[in-house]
């Protein structure tokens, strides 16, 4: 059972488009929510993180929106770039004294030119 | 520049065969990870480890072992390999504190045939 649940699956886009991936979890004891960026072939790397004090974080073109009261979090990326393609993870960790980070399946972004 | 190093980069085990997988960080990080990547299930958490000779329990430890003998090492053990068990494994560590960044190895692609 998926604690962190991401949606679409995957998604193809126009250059220039708003990208817009979505982002759900369940377990009431999360409060740090990092986005992690996979391009074909290499390894996870942190593009983003909120935390649970903030309802929005901004980063060049890309934007966490977070409604806590539904636990859902939706990352924006602005003037998408072919650049962008990848797969993007939302993951969700606890301060319960052992920082056990969960990932979601991820959702795969094809960016067209 | 942090550092997480796995090896082999890619390994052919036979089912039922012994496989292990290293990992050596060079971060001086107290947490250490092992996640699985399967297409569709995106990084499922195995084993962690927050201290020298201790590991603990991740969401899908079944079939698999860990080892933590110093901080810079964690090794996963799969005693008898079996056809589930393909799959890309990556190894990462972090520091203390839920809004640090995880870092990971380049991973390991195992094929059990």
């Amino acid at each position: 059972q998926q604690q962190v649940r991401q949606s679409p699956q995957s998604l193809t886009v126009w250059e220039g488009e708003t990208t817009i991936l979505n982002c759900s979890y369940e377990d009431s004891t999360f409060d740090y929510f990092p986005w992690y960026r996979q391009f074909p072939g290499k390894s996870p790397a942190l593009l983003i993180a909120i935390s649970l004090v903030s309802n929005k974080k901004e980063d060049g073109r890309f934007t966490i929106f977070f409604n806590k009261r539904e636990k859902k979090l939706s990352l924006h990326i602005t003037d998408s770039q072919p650049g962008d393609s990848a797969t993007y993870f939302c993951a969700a960790s606890a301060d319960t004294g052992n920082y056990k980070y969960v990932f979601g399946a991820g959702t795969r972004l094809k960016v067209i030119a | 520049e942090a550092a997480v190093t796995q090896s082999p980069r890619s390994k052919v085990a036979v089912t039922g065969g012994k496989v292990t997988l290293s990992c050596h960080q060079t971060n001086n990080h107290d947490y250490m990870y092992w996640y699985r990547q399967d297409t569709g299930h995106g990084l499922r958490l195995i084993h962690y480890s927050y201290v020298a000779d201790s590991t603990e329990k991740g969401d899908i430890p079944d079939g698999y072992k860990a080892s933590r003998p110093s901080q810079e090492n964690f090794s996963l053990i799969l005693e008898l390999a079996s056809l589930s068990q393909t799959a890309v494994y990556f190894c990462a560590s972090s520091d203390v504190g839920e809004d640090t960044e995880v870092f990971f190895g380049k991973g390991t692609r195992l094929t059990v045939v």
